[in-house]
């Protein structure tokens, strides 16, 4: 089945540093790649939607320069978390989808944690 | 906004059926309903999918009423393995693009 990579699984970084976390689509070409943000006991919510070759839509209340997305190729979306605070502390998770109506494949998540 | 209601928690017995059940009176014609569910401090797992007619794989079926108002996933037979917060969505857009808004889910408990 489809499988996406996330990476790192955890970080652990100071505040006031950029933290990237990259996500793969290991056997499909993903033209679109979603990221999402959940905080403990929560459900995830959609950050942006990020598609290859152009710049990613952000949902309302993101801040686009703090949370920067490339999709630079088919397979791969990296996110940047810059000069990230405490309250930045979540878990990541990003999901891909290939074809028109196939199900979104979704990474096992980065929980981030900024101290 | 989430399109979908759900019951916040269920129980079900190891062994039984578990039938999920989610209100989605706003969905469009072209909407497909979709079926994930979340281990705890995983991604989101894919179940399942459908449009309108009744579907059904090896993790389970999904029925969906005929005036696409309402949808059950029912696990055949649950296993402790099964306990996860299950999220019924209603995927926005028919294309790739489309994006898929999660609501709070229904967290199923299996006991043995």
């Amino acid at each position: 089945g489809a499988v996406v990579s996330q990476h790192p699984s955890w970080v652990i970084c100071k505040s006031g540093t950029s933290v990237k976390i990259e996500c793969r689509s290991l056997d499909f070409q993903a033209t679109t790649m979603f990221w999402y943000r959940q905080f403990p006991k929560q459900s995830l919510m959609l950050m942006a939607t990020s598609n290859e070759g152009s710049k990613a839509t952000y949902e309302q209340g993101v801040e686009k320069d703090k949370f920067l997305i490339n999709h630079a190729s088919l397979t791969l979306s990296t996110l940047t978390v810059t000069s990230a605070h405490p309250e930045d502390s979540s878990f990541y998770i990003c999901s891909a989808v290939g074809q028109a109506n196939s199900p979104l494949h979704f990474g096992n998540g980065t929980r981030l944690t900024v101290t | 906004d989430a399109k979908t209601t759900q019951p916040p928690s269920m129980d079900c017995a190891e062994g039984r059926a578990a039938n999920l059940p989610c209100n989605h009176s706003t969905i469009s014609g072209n909407e497909y309903v979709y079926w994930y569910r979340q281990i705890h401090s995983q991604g989101p797992q894919y179940i399942i999918h459908g449009l309108k007619n009744n579907e059904t794989n090896e993790m389970a079926s999904l029925i969906i009423t005929e005036d696409r108002k309402s949808s059950t996933l029912i696990l055949p037979h649950a296993t402790l393995r099964d306990t996860a917060v299950y999220y019924c969505i209603v995927r926005v857009g028919s294309s790739n693009t489309g994006k898929l808004i999660f609501g709070q889910g229904t967290t199923l408990q299996v006991k043995p």
